[in-house]
């Protein structure tokens, strides 16, 4: 199994500012990816953390309002910025590992409960 | 892109009763399924899985789910719920040949058993 712990747990933000949320895994693993939960919704891929290079994004999201970093193979962190109240949410963290060819499972952090007013 | 639908918002039971969960997803290739549970204040953890092999797979706490192809479905069951299983509950897919733990999620099915 794979230890996540995300900081803030929770935030309360003004709009307009950023938030930067952390992510730290108790190995090091391959793929580590950020979702976003908004209320009363199911989990959304944000991007694919990816080590050493930019992030890839999903449809919808863009660099340059969730910056991603993964300055090694244990850390990532997820900014959100200029924040407005619609990106009040639930931010994951999530890491996954592969067993040769397989991938085990997907394992996930506590998450960030942001909101923004 | 792949989709998943979970056919039921809340289900609401009382302890004993039988449970399933429904599941369907749209993909035509090959798939990665998962069950995930989200009990309240916890984050979420991995219920059971499927990569390949027997469509019934056994995960934990007695929860069950069988892949039918034809149907492009994934059901979770449980003979008996406890007033324990109380929880949200999400069906995830990973498609085969994208990076490996890139997951999307259904709706979310939130499951309160009553004692």
């Amino acid at each position: 199994s794979a230890v996540i712990s995300q900081k803030p747990s929770r935030d309360i933000c003004q709009r307009g500012t950023s938030l930067t949320i952390q992510c730290q895994v108790d190995s090091q693993v391959t793929m580590m990816f950020w979702y976003r939960q908004q209320p009363g919704q199911s989990l959304t891929l944000i991007a694919t953390a990816n080590q050493g290079s930019e992030a890839t994004y999903e449809s919808g999201f863009v660099i340059d309002k969730f910056p991603i970093s993964r300055p090694n193979l244990t850390f990532s962190t997820l900014t959100v910025s200029n924040m407005s109240p619609e990106d009040s949410s639930i931010y994951l963290c999530s890491v996954a590992r592969k067993a040769g060819a397989l991938v085990t499972e997907a394992f996930f952090g506590q998450g960030t409960r942001l909101t923004v007013v | 892109a792949q989709s998943v639908s979970q056919h039921n918002h809340h289900v609401i039971l009382s302890e004993a009763a039988s449970l399933e969960l429904g599941c369907n997803y749209s993909y035509g290739g090959t798939v990665n399924l998962f069950w995930y549970v989200q009990y309240p204040g916890q984050h979420l953890q991995l219920l059971l899985k499927y990569f390949s092999g027997d469509p019934l797979v056994k995960g934990i706490k007695g929860f069950e789910a069988e892949f039918i192809k034809s149907k492009f479905s994934f059901n979770l069951r449980k003979p008996s719920v406890q007033w324990s299983d109380t929880a949200e509950y999400f069906c995830a897919v990973n498609a085969g040949g994208t990076s490996y733990g890139k997951l999307t999620f259904g709706q979310g099915t939130i499951l309160t058993v009553h004692p």
